[in-house]
């Protein structure tokens, strides 16, 4: 079936670990692919998009992601997590309304 | 910076009641959609609207469930008979028109169907 998946469901780092959670979809057509996060208690914010162009999308808070088209993937990934990003992680697909499943980050201190 | 809002943030009732979940999109926004996550499950597409029409639904959105924008400035998700598995978290979400597909999402209200 068509979807967005993340395989990581739970990921559990100590601070200054470098992070790469993935994301695969399994459509074809024009991918236009998200990340978002959602922190404690708050709502889902944008982290970042592709479109096209330059497969290395830099988002906010130091995070990058990368389109491998050859892979079907667009995992995050920043180099050295802090505590505060501990929240939960959604790829997703808005042009064909899929979200991955999530993955929960918690960074120890 | 503009966001999408939604109330009530948490509402509880009974099976076989009605329940209008309401959402302020962004002001200069088109597209409007609701989504929802169950608990521990992942967030699931309801239903996108554009020009006062539903433009796409998922199987989740059948007739027990209805939306409609009565003004200019609300967005506003019904469901006629909550049943127990309802219970979840009720995302609104917006976008601009154009090709970027990007969508802002409101805080959510967690339905509990009792």
């Amino acid at each position: 079936a068509q979807s967005v998946s993340q395989h990581n469901h739970h990921v559990i780092l100590s601070e200054a670990a470098s992070l790469e959670l993935g994301c695969n979809y399994s459509y074809g057509g024009t991918v236009n692919l998200f990340w978002y996060v959602q922190y404690p208690g708050q709502h889902l914010q944008l982290l970042l998009k592709y479109f096209s162009g330059d497969p290395l999308v830099k988002g906010i808070k130091g995070f990058e992601a990368e389109f491998i088209k050859s892979k079907f993937s667009f995992n995050l990934r920043k180099p050295s997590v802090q505590w505060s990003d501990t929240a939960e992680y959604f790829c997703a697909a808005f042009n064909k309304f899929y979200f991955g499943s999530g993955t929960k980050l918690n960074v120890k201190p | 910076e503009p966001e999408v809002t939604q109330t009530p943030s948490h509402q509880v009732t009974q099976m076989g009641q009605e329940v209008i979940l309401r959402c302020v999109p962004i002001s200069n926004h088109l597209y409007f959609y609701w989504y929802r996550q169950i608990l521990g499950q992942k967030v699931e597409f309801l239903v996108s609207f554009y020009n006062n029409e539903i433009s796409e639904k998922s199987e989740i959105f059948d007739d027990q469930f209805s939306v409609e924008r009565p003004d200019g400035s609300n967005f506003t998700l019904k469901i006629r008979s909550t049943k127990l598995e309802d219970s979840a978290m009720y995302f609104c979400a917006s976008r601009l028109a154009g090709g970027t597909y990007e969508q802002y999402f409101g805080p959510g209200t967690r339905l509990t169907v009792t």
